[in-house]
C-alpha cells in the first residue's frame, strides 16, 4: 500500500513566525511531490512542486526534499492569518507509464495574531 | 491561466437516484481526474482519464462510471447514488513536468 502520512494538526504558529510542515511517503522510487493549499469549503490549491533533493525557494514557501530519507516538508516564514488553511501534501507514484498522485490526509495550520 | 469548472457547487439527490457530474477544462489537457474528499480520509482517486475515450480506474471504482467523449469533458456517473457517496467530488486535469494537477472548485454532494 503506497502511503503519505502528514500530523493532522491543528498546527498553531503566531503571525510572523515560521510553520513548519510535515509529510513522509512510503514510494522509494518517487520522483515529483507537491504542496496544495486547501482553505475550508474550497478546492486545493496548488503551492509548488520539488523534484530534486535540497530546496526550493517560491516567495515565502520553501520546499524541502530529502529522498534518502522519504521526507518532504513546507516552510511558511512570516506566517499571516491567511495562511491558515490545510496544507495537504502530494506524491507522485505512478507505475506502468500513468501518473499518480497519492495525497496526505493533510495538516490543518492555524496562524494567530 | 487554467481553468477547470465543474457543473454544480451543491447538489442533494435522492437514494437511487442517476446522477451526472461534470466537469470542463479549457486548456487542451490530456489528462483528467475524478476524486472524492472525506473527512480525516484525504482525497481518493475514483477514475482517470488520459485520453478521450479512454478510461482507468483509481483505488474507489466502486459505484461509479465516467464518460469522456470529448478531451475538454470529463463526467462522473453514480448509477444508483447511495448514502455513503455523500461527499466532496474535485476534478482535476493536468499538464507539464512533472505533471501537476490544477483542481475544479468541487461539488458537494449530498445523497438522502
Amino acid at each position: 500500500q503506497k502511503e503519505v502520512e502528514q500530523n493532522s494538526g491543528p498546527l498553531s504558529v503566531p503571525e510572523g513566525a515560521i510553520a513548519s510542515l510535515n509529510c513522509t511517503y512510503s514510494d522509494r522510487g518517487s520522483q515529483s511531490f507537491f504542496w496544495y493549499r486547501q482553505y475550508s469549503g474550497k478546492s486545493p490549491e496548488l503551492i509548488m512542486f520539488i523534484y530534486s533533493n535540497g530546496d526550493k525557494e517560491d516567495g515565502r514557501f520553501t520546499a524541502q526534499l530529502n529522498k534518502a530519507s522519504q521526507y518532504v516538508s513546507l516552510l511558511i516564514r512570516d506566517s499571516q492569518p491567511s495562511d491558515s488553511a490545510t496544507y495537504l501534501c502530494a506524491v507522485n507514484m505512478g507505475s506502468g507509464g500513468y501518473n499518480k498522485l497519492i495525497f496526505g490526509a493533510g495538516t490543518r495550520l492555524a496562524v494567530h495574531p | 491561466d487554467v481553468k477547470v469548472t465543474q457543473s454544480s457547487r451543491y447538489l442533494v439527490k435522492r437514494t437511487g437516484e442517476k446522477v451526472f457530474l461534470e466537469c470542463v477544462q479549457d486548456m487542451d489537457h490530456e489528462n483528467m481526474f475524478w476524486y472524492r474528499q472525506d473527512p480525516g480520509l484525504g482525497l481518493r482517486l475514483i477514475y482517470f482519464s488520459y485520453d478521450v475515450k479512454m478510461k482507468e480506474k483509481g483505488d474507489i471504482p466502486e459505484g461509479y462510471s465516467v464518460s469522456r467523449e470529448k478531451k475538454e469533458r470529463f463526467s462522473l456517473i453514480l448509477e444508483s447514488a447511495s448514502t455513503n457517496q455523500t461527499s466532496m467530488y474535485l476534478c482535476a486535469s493536468s499538464f507539464g513536468l512533472p505533471e501537476t494537477q490544477y483542481f475544479g472548485p468541487g461539488t458537494r454532494l449530498l445523497v438522502l
